[in-house]
């Protein structure tokens, strides 16, 4: 089945840096979302994005289908931008396949 | 309006014992996904409702694991003879079944089997 790879496993900035997360995918897919997953466990929708690029305050994300990867983009990180960060992918049908997560913390 | 609501939030049953997770879903999603997140792991895909379809089940880890939607609304996962490795978090999400598949997820259930 496909394999969905993210990158980096953790990751710890300083309030105000910015960062990029990476997703690859190892076969072509119907749809890709980005989520954060705060501390309390909650997974919280960021971005619906199988190709293009979108923009939604500090944080961009990019989808190029045809190398199978995406980049979720934080710009000026925040405490609250804490959590894992998970890319999940749609093969055939519904199915959904998530990858293992960027564990960010902000430090302040 | 109302989002995916999972009930109970937490459940602590003994070795042996069935359990039963309930989903509501966002009213007129007409798909229904159930996950399990373990300790500190990410999501593993169990199975999905498609409007009227048949499910596809090929993620449920046993047979003793089984899930229903009744009338395309509410499902219930089922868990019987429950182990000690079924302890997790298990989500449930919801979305509409058009070529946008956003799926939005509920708070879960914490599922402890001692």
């Amino acid at each position: 089945g496909i394999q969905v790879e993210q990158s980096p496993p953790d990751l710890i900035l300083q309030e105000g840096a910015n960062s990029t997360l990476r997703c690859n995918f190892s076969d072509s897919v119907n749809n890709l979302q980005w989520f954060h997953q705060n501390p309390w466990g909650q997974l919280i929708n960021l971005f619906y994005i199988p190709s293009g690029t979108k923009q939604n305050g500090r944080l961009s994300a990019t989808t190029v289908a045809t190398e199978r990867y995406s980049l979720l983009y934080i710009s000026s990180s925040q405490t609250t931008d804490s959590g894992v960060y998970f890319c999940a992918v749609e093969t055939g049908g519904f199915k959904t396949i998530f990858g293992a997560g960027t564990r960010l913390f902000v430090k302040a | 309006g109302a989002g995916v609501s999972q009930s109970p939030s937490n459940k602590v049953t003994e070795k042996g014992k069935d359990v039963e997770l309930r989903c509501d879903p966002i009213s007129g999603h007409t798909a229904l996904y159930w996950y399990r997140q373990s300790l500190g792991q990410g999501l593993e895909f169990l199975i999905y409702f498609q409007g009227n379809s048949a499910p596809d089940k090929s993620g449920l880890p046993s047979d003793r694991f089984s899930a229903e939607r009744t009338g395309g609304s509410v499902s219930t996962l089922t868990i019987q003879r429950t182990q000690q490795e079924d302890s997790a978090v298990y989500l449930c999400a919801s979305s509409t079944s058009g070529t946008v598949r956003e799926q939005y997820f509920g708070p879960g259930t914490r599922l402890t089997v001692t």
